[in-house]
Formats: C-alpha cells, structure tokens, sequence
C-alpha cells in the first residue's frame, strides 16, 4: 500500500524563522511528489519534483527531491503570518497514478 | 480561485435527506475526482473519472453516489448519510490519468458537510 508521511504534524514558529518540512514516502511506480499549501479549504499547488536533487524555487519558498532516499523537504524562509497553514505532500504512483496524500504538516507562523 | 468551482460551500443535512454536492472546472482538463477531507486525516480518494468514465471507486461506501455528465461538470449524490460522513469534500481536476498528462491537481474550495 502507497503510504506518504509528513513530519512535524505540526509546528509553532515566529515571524522570521525558517522551517524545513518533510515528507517521505513509499510507492510503488514513482512518478513525481507535489507539495501544496492549504490555507482554508482548496490546496493550492506550490512545487512538482521528478528529479532528484533539482531544486525547485519560488520566493522564499524551496524544495527538493531525495529519490533515492524517499524523502523530500520544503523549506520556507524569513516566515510571514501569511505562511501558516496545512502543507500537504503528496506523490503520484501506482498501477493508476493516482495521489496519495500524506496527513499534512500545520504551520503557525506567530507574529 | 483555481478554475474549480464547487456548490454549495456549506451543508447541514439529516441521516434521510438527499442531496447533491456540483463541481465544475474550467480548465479545460480530463479527469475529475471527489476526495474527503477528515480532522487528522489524510485526503481520501473517493473517485476518479477519467474522460467521462469512471477509472476508481476508492471502496466508497453506496451511500455516496458520483455522477460525471461531462468532462467538466463532477456530482456527488448522497443519501441517507451518517454522523461520521461529516467532513470536507474537495473535488478536484487534472489534465488525465497518467503519462503524458501531467499529475498536479487543482482543487476547489470544497464543500464542508455536517450530517446531524
């Protein structure tokens, strides 16, 4: 069974700090890990990862895929109020490619 | 907004109601799919329809009946529902079902049902 796993569950920092979340996973017939940021109710898409050890960026916001070890992180600089949220890894695979989700990472950023 | 639209935002409905949960996307995209979001859980996969077909029933219980008329219109029928079923629903669409259709997900805003 397809099994993705986020750690922390969650997490309390202030503005400023950098956090590194992660994720790690087992599925048969990998074909990319995705991360989304889920702020009330739709996740929005933040990264896909195919390659290992091609970091994707965007802002302050940073990530990377550890194929051989089935893993990734997310990494988040200088924290804003505005990054707190659920941060959900999720990775496609299986016989019919479908996303398995991991529980999801709860980020606090407190002013 | 994503270019997933659901209906309603809100739901409160009896162990004997029915009633239809609607989502559209206009993304122009393949496949469409239902999953459930519980406190501390992860999203569940209900269903999956690909090109108007239906490709995955997750074991889904019948209470929960989807509906695909179209590539970009997705319905989520339901009756005589439990306590339990009280979650979020997302719905969710993607260009396809494996390669060369890109995976990444674009969610709605989902529709936050409560089963009294």
């Amino acid at each position: 069974e397809d099994k993705v796993v986020q750690s922390p569950l969650s997490l309390v920092v202030h503005e400023g700090d950098t956090v590194t979340l992660n994720c790690s996973y087992e599925v048969t017939n990998f074909r990319s890990l995705l991360w989304y940021k889920q702020e009330k109710k739709a996740p929005t898409f933040l990264f896909m990862l195919t390659s290992s050890g091609i970091e994707k960026k965007s802002g302050r916001l940073s990530s990377i895929l550890d194929k051989k070890e089935l893993f990734s992180i997310l990494n988040i600089t200088a924290t804003q109020t505005g990054d707190s949220a659920i941060y959900l890894c999720a990775v496609s695979g299986g016989s019919n490619y479908k996303l398995t989700f991991g529980k999801g990472t709860l980020l606090t950023v407190n002013p | 907004e994503t270019g997933v639209t659901q209906t309603p935002r809100h739901l409160v409905m009896g162990m004997t109601n029915k009633k239809s949960l609607k989502c559209e996307q206009h993304l122009g995209h393949n496949a469409m799919y239902w999953y459930k979001q519980s406190a501390k859980k992860p999203l569940e996969l209900m269903f999956v329809y690909n090109f108007k077909e239906q490709t995955e029933n997750n074991s889904v219980p019948s209470r929960f009946s989807p509906e695909c008329p179209n590539s970009s219109h997705l319905f989520l029928h339901l009756h005589t529902l439990q306590p339990e079923d009280s979650a979020l629903y997302l719905c969710a669409s993607s260009q396809g079902v494996g390669p060369p259709a890109m995976p990444e997900a674009f969610f709605g805003q989902g529709t936050r049902l409560t089963v009294v």
